[in-house]
């Protein structure tokens, strides 16, 4: 059965280094999002993308997020320089419709020292 | 926000009992979609319900949709120790955004 595979499963980093987390959506799939759960704490939407161009990005998503779909089956997310407060574990999905069903991945916990 | 709001936040039953989670939201939506995780994984999808449908059925699990009220309710029958995990409904209206609940953790004793 296909599926969102993410990479790392995890990643520890030093306060202020870049991140990418890498995601591999299902190749049928034209709807890719990217969210963020804190240990014990909610789903938060961080962004979609579609066509090639960002639909649409919550607060979060500041100026230190970026996603980029660079060869047609890679969808990457990168924070420029982390802060301690990104330590979550980072989803990834991926719909074949725009308002249907959403596929994880099993997700890239990241830890900021 | 659209954002939902699920309770209890923790439930506990006996194997073999139902198991009811409610899911509140706040305007209008598309659809309704009821995730499961299991701790420390991804999330998995469980059920869709769209804007015009009052209930739906997939195997032990039964959806309703009260879209006057803007809430929705899971009802798990006749629960396993293997449905212990936290539950999210997630609404959207124009697929650009879903919208996660804070999720109800639910344990099932054996």
């Amino acid at each position: 059965e296909p599926e969102v595979t993410q990479t790392p499963s995890h990643q520890v980093t030093q306060m202020g280094q870049e991140v990418i987390l890498r995601c591999v959506p299902i190749s049928n799939h034209l709807y890719f999002y990217w969210y963020r759960q804190i240990l014990g704490q909610k789903v938060e939407f961080l962004v979609s993308f579609y066509n090639n161009e960002i639909s649409e990005k919550s607060e979060i998503f500041d100026d230190q997020f970026s996603v980029e779909r660079p060869d047609g089956s890679n969808f990457t997310l990168k924070i420029r320089s982390t802060k301690l407060e990104d330590s979550a574990m980072y989803f990834c999905a991926s719909a074949r419709a725009n308002t249907g069903e959403l596929f994880f991945g099993e997700g890239s916990r990241l830890t900021v020292l | 926000s659209q954002q939902g709001e699920e309770d209890p936040q923790a439930l506990s039953i006996q194997e073999g009992e139902n198991a009811t989670m409610n899911c509140s939201y706040k305007t209008s939506i598309n659809n309704l979609q009821w995730y499961r995780q299991n701790s420390g994984r991804g999330l998995v999808h469980l059920i869709l319900i769209r804007s015009n449908e009052r209930e739906k059925h997939s195997g032990r699990l039964r959806v309703t949709l009260d879209t006057s009220k803007k809430s929705s309710s899971l009802l798990i029958t006749a629960s396993r120790a293997a449905d212990t995990a936290s539950y999210f409904c997630a609404t959207t209206n124009t697929g650009n955004q879903f919208y996660f609940g804070t999720g109800t953790s639910l344990t099932v004793i054996p």
